[in-house]
């Protein structure tokens, strides 16, 4: 079936680079998501990208795609303390317009 | 301002007392959807609806019902709410753009406690 898996947990420092991964097992989507969820608040798209892309670079964001390893990862530049939250890889799968399969979510905590 | 509100943000009641969740987008999205989020499990699909009158189950609609009788409202009823119901409830609202990317908007959450 269709499935999403992350890890749960990063812990980096004030200033430094953090990388959350994802792997995904449907090939067909044609995008693939990251969503960030701030404590006590619903959830925000943050980035996506076409699958027809290796890379896609958003300020101090940058998501590479893995499409032959079905692997997805979000690095996140000069990491700051506002940038602690949970984030949600998500894929449609074959839900198309319906639903998005999410992963566990990473829970990225910045320490000083 | 474009939003998904929902109502209650928070809600603790007793098992087998009916609960209804109330979910209302101001977008005039076409789709729109109910999630629960669980630790570890990241969110699961409860319900979706494609249109007015049009609804269907996701992957975990047992205990759950819905209806889509305006465009802009989808509640997510509990007829006889039990403890392991308890969880953080979100709904979703999203347009069909041919060939884009489906944004999804997500409502605040609503967090049941069933006791």
């Amino acid at each position: 079936g269709e499935d999403v898996e992350q890890s749960l947990f990063l812990s980096v420092r004030e200033g430094d680079s953090s990388v959350i991964n994802c792997t995904y097992t449907d090939s067909s989507s044609t995008y693939l998501y990251w969503y960030k969820q701030e404590p006590g608040a619903g959830l925000q798209l943050l980035t996506y990208i076409f699958s027809n892309m290796d890379m896609k670079q958003d300020q101090r964001l940058t998501v590479l795609l893995n499409k032959k390893d079905k692997h997805l990862s979000l690095r996140i530049a000069d990491t700051q303390t506002g940038d602690s939250a949970i984030y949600f890889c998500a894929d449609p799968g074959r839900g198309g317009y319906n639903k998005l399969i999410f992963g566990a979510g990473t829970r990225l905590a910045v320490h000083p | 301002e474009a939003q998904v509100t929902q109502n209650p943000r928070y809600l603790i009641t007793v098992t087998g007392k009916k609960l209804t969740v109330t979910c209302s987008q101001n977008m005039n999205h076409e789709y729109m959807s109910w999630y629960r989020q669980d630790p570890g499990l990241g969110l699961r699909q409860i319900y979706y609806s494609m249109n007015v009158e049009v609804t269907d189950k996701g992957d975990v609609p047992e205990g759950y019902k819905v209806s889509r009788k305006e465009k802009r409202n989808f509640p997510l009823i509990l007829e006889s709410p039990s403890p392991n119901q308890t969880s953080l409830y979100f709904c979703a609202s999203s347009r069909r753009i041919a060939g884009a990317h489906n944004e999804q908007f997500f409502g605040p959450g609503t967090r049941l406690t069933v006791l």
